[in-house]
């Protein structure tokens, strides 16, 4: 049992270039989640899809986009990454938004030099 | 602002004793509440839920909730030094949160052998 599924774990970017961070889950939770942490930030909001084909803004959306593929499938884009991004991000899921608790994904380490 | 207070330590135990964690929040609506605990470098794991007021008893987990005072908490009978983590506590607020779950800080425990 997979679970909630991110690649890639580490990723180094230099200034201005691109990437997307992948997340799928095996679970048919029907909403998904991109956090990311920083030291003495806590667990930050990026985006989120509270069902397949709806996607809405976090508490830190700037810079990043996000598409829900499918119900399994939800990634995050970094379009010019920037050094504010360098972070640890985490791809979660929950059943439903607003009742069920969240299952997270291993995590992506990334750095922006 | 609906927050989560944690007290972001480190709170040092020793081995066999208790270890009593503590989390309050804003929000007097919340319905739902979690504990998470998270290991140096890996992703948050769910460990324990509690929806109503009272005691939960998992293993060697008991969550505590008092709806009244605004405050969980989550106490680990005879602790090992495996449980040095840092424990994330998350509450769903009132309104339902369709964006996902309001998270403390942290507190980063250690187990002293």
């Amino acid at each position: 049992n997979a679970g909630v599924t991110q690649t890639p774990k580490f990723q180094v970017l230099k200034t201005g270039q691109s990437m997307t961070l992948q997340c799928a889950q095996d679970m048919n939770h029907n909403s998904m989640y991109w956090y990311r942490q920083d030291p003495g930030m806590g667990l930050r909001l990026i985006y989120y899809s509270a069902s397949e084909g709806t996607t809405d803004k976090g508490e830190v959306p700037n810079g990043y986009n996000v598409s829900r593929l499918n119900k399994r499938e939800f990634s995050l884009r970094l379009e010019s990454a920037a050094p504010s991004q360098t972070s640890v991000y985490f791809c979660a899921s929950s059943l439903t938004a607003g009742v069920s608790p969240l299952h997270f994904g291993n995590g992506t380490r990334l750095t922006v030099t | 602002q609906k927050e989560v207070e944690q007290n972001s330590g480190p709170l040092s135990v020793p081995e066999g004793a208790i270890a009593s964690l503590n989390c309050t929040y804003s929000d007097r609506g919340s319905q739902s509440f979690f504990w998470y605990r998270q290991y140096s470098g890996k992703s948050p794991e769910l460990i324990m839920s509690i929806y109503s007021n009272g005691d939960k008893e998992d293993g060697r987990f008991t969550a505590q909730l008092n709806k009244a005072s605004q405050y969980v908490s989550l106490l680990i009978r005879d602790s090992q030094p495996s449980d040095s983590a840092t424990y994330l506590c998350a509450v769903i607020p009132s309104g339902g949160g369709a964006d996902g779950l309001t998270f403390g800080k942290g507190t980063h425990l250690i187990i002293q052998p």
